[in-house]
């Protein structure tokens, strides 16, 4: 099993400020990889799917990058709305399909 | 406006049997991967069983052998047939649609609530 490793736990950052959230795979996935928001009491909603393709209606200002086991979810100029926890999932080998633990993304 | 929608959550004791539905809204969910990821409290994600458009199925370790995945496509609904409940199972069960052009989740449901508990 593929164990996703995310840092930081927390992340306080600015509105307006540039956040940056890191994934880490335990063996390689490839390009395999998605990232999800998931805001308090909401079910999680795609963001990214293969390392960097934006899913449908997701803001320019998201976007991924990475390879192999080493992965970046970058949000360029934070709003109000983007303040909740993110994850990250393989896709490269599974059963089972496999998440980071989540980053919390809070107003500083 | 493509949605999911679950149903069939509730308190169950420990050992007890418990099904959820998942049907859709505006799409066909016969032609999609479909899967169960769950999340207790406070916690991350976990997936949790998947059915791909020809039945094949799939489990987690954690719940090999007492969950049951099935899909009906007449009616646009999967199901999750939970047997042997745990404490631990206790979570908010999503239901979410395989995403066409990778093996994301593209649709999530609003999610059911499973608590096992004495």
């Amino acid at each position: 099993e593929i164990v996703m490793t995310q840092s930081p736990a927390t992340l306080s950052v600015s509105p307006g400020e540039r956040a940056t959230l890191s994934c880490r795979a335990s063996q390689t996935v490839n390009n395999n990889l998605a990232w999800y928001q998931q805001k308090s009491g909401q079910a999680p909603s795609l963001l990214i799917y293969a390392t960097s393709t934006r899913a449908a209606g997701v803001p320019a200002r998201f976007s991924g990058s990475g390879s192999g086991t080493d992965f970046t979810l970058t949000i360029s100029s934070l709003q109000s709305e983007d303040f909740a926890v993110y994850y990250c999932q393989q896709y490269e080998d599974w059963p089972p399909y496999t998440f980071g633990q989540g980053t919390k993304l809070e107003i500083k | 406006e493509l949605q999911v929608v679950e149903s069939g959550g509730g308190l169950i004791q420990p050992g007890g049997s418990l099904r959820l539905s998942c049907v859709d809204s505006g799409f066909t969910l016969s032609v999609y991967d479909m899967h169960w990821v769950r999340q207790a409290t406070g916690k991350g994600l976990e997936w949790v069983s998947g059915i791909g458009t020809v039945g094949d199925t799939y489990y987690s370790s954690s719940v090999r052998g007492r969950f049951t995945i099935s899909r009906d496509d007449a009616e646009n609904s999967m199901f999750l047939q939970m047997n042997s409940l745990r404490a631990e199972d206790t979570a908010v069960y999503f239901c979410a649609r395989g995403h066409p052009a990778s093996f994301g989740f593209d649709i999530w449901g609003q999610g059911a609530m499973v608590i096992v508990s004495s």
